[in-house]
């Protein structure tokens, strides 16, 4: 079955530990998408990618970084920059570009502070 | 003004009614519409596009308005597995898709 995988399902940290969380996608999707959704609010873009090597900053990409070094892969590594990063952590992807098309997601992280 | 607007409820109906949520947006160059759900503590799932011509997919209908700049869900003979959270979505020609926060609806034996 084609779809996305994000793994670890639940994640801790600990302070000043950078983590990674991965996403692997079976679609043939172009674009792949990073979100973070906090308790009671909308999902906030992170950062996304539209093309294997190219990646450009969503709206709070200050404290994470990414890769994509392959089309089926996005990881997203939380740096310990990110002073507030427990959250859930959706990554999805699209056919084509984002404005167009819809996003399929994958069944999230969720990351907790130790 | 918020680039997607939503009513948060929350919509409680009983099992069978008809219930209808309203999503406005101020991007008039918006060019894509989407409406997701989402259960609790689990990912947005796509639940249908909307299309300029509205469109219906079994009990779901969509409506776009685009003059008014809202988009429309209506939901029909409501289930008990229609309690969820229910988001507006809205692409533009930046290539990022905007989120509104969501209506949640509970139906109620």
């Amino acid at each position: 079955d084609g779809g996305i995988t994000q793994s670890p399902k639940y994640l801790f940290r600990k302070e000043g530990q950078n983590v990674t969380l991965s996403c692997e996608q079976n679609l043939n999707h172009d674009a792949m998408y990073w979100y973070r959704q906090d308790p009671g609010q909308g999902l906030r873009l992170i950062y996304y990618s539209q093309i294997v090597n190219d990646f450009q900053k969503g709206d709070i990409a200050e404290g994470y970084s990414v890769s994509r070094e392959k089309k089926e892969s996005f990881p997203l590594t939380v740096t310990s920059a990110q002073k507030n990063p427990t959250a859930f952590y959706l990554c999805a992807s699209s056919t084509g570009t984002g404005g167009s098309q819809p996003q399929h997601f994958g069944d999230g992280t969720r990351l907790s502070i130790l | 003004r918020k680039e997607v607007e939503q009513d948060p409820g929350p919509f409680n109906v009983p099992e069978g009614a008809t219930v209808a949520f309203n999503c406005t947006y101020s991007n008039s160059a918006s060019q894509s519409f989407f409406w997701y759900r989402q259960d609790c503590r689990k990912e947005p799932k796509l639940l249908m596009s909307v299309y300029s011509s509205g469109n219906e997919d079994g009990r779901f209908t969509a409506q776009l308005n685009r003059a008014s700049q809202y988009i429309s869900l209506l939901i029909r003979d409501s289930k008990l597995s229609d309690s969820a959270t229910y988001l507006c979505v809205v692409g533009g020609n930046n290539r990022k898709l905007i989120w509104g926060l969501g209506t949640s609806l509970a139906v109620n034996p």
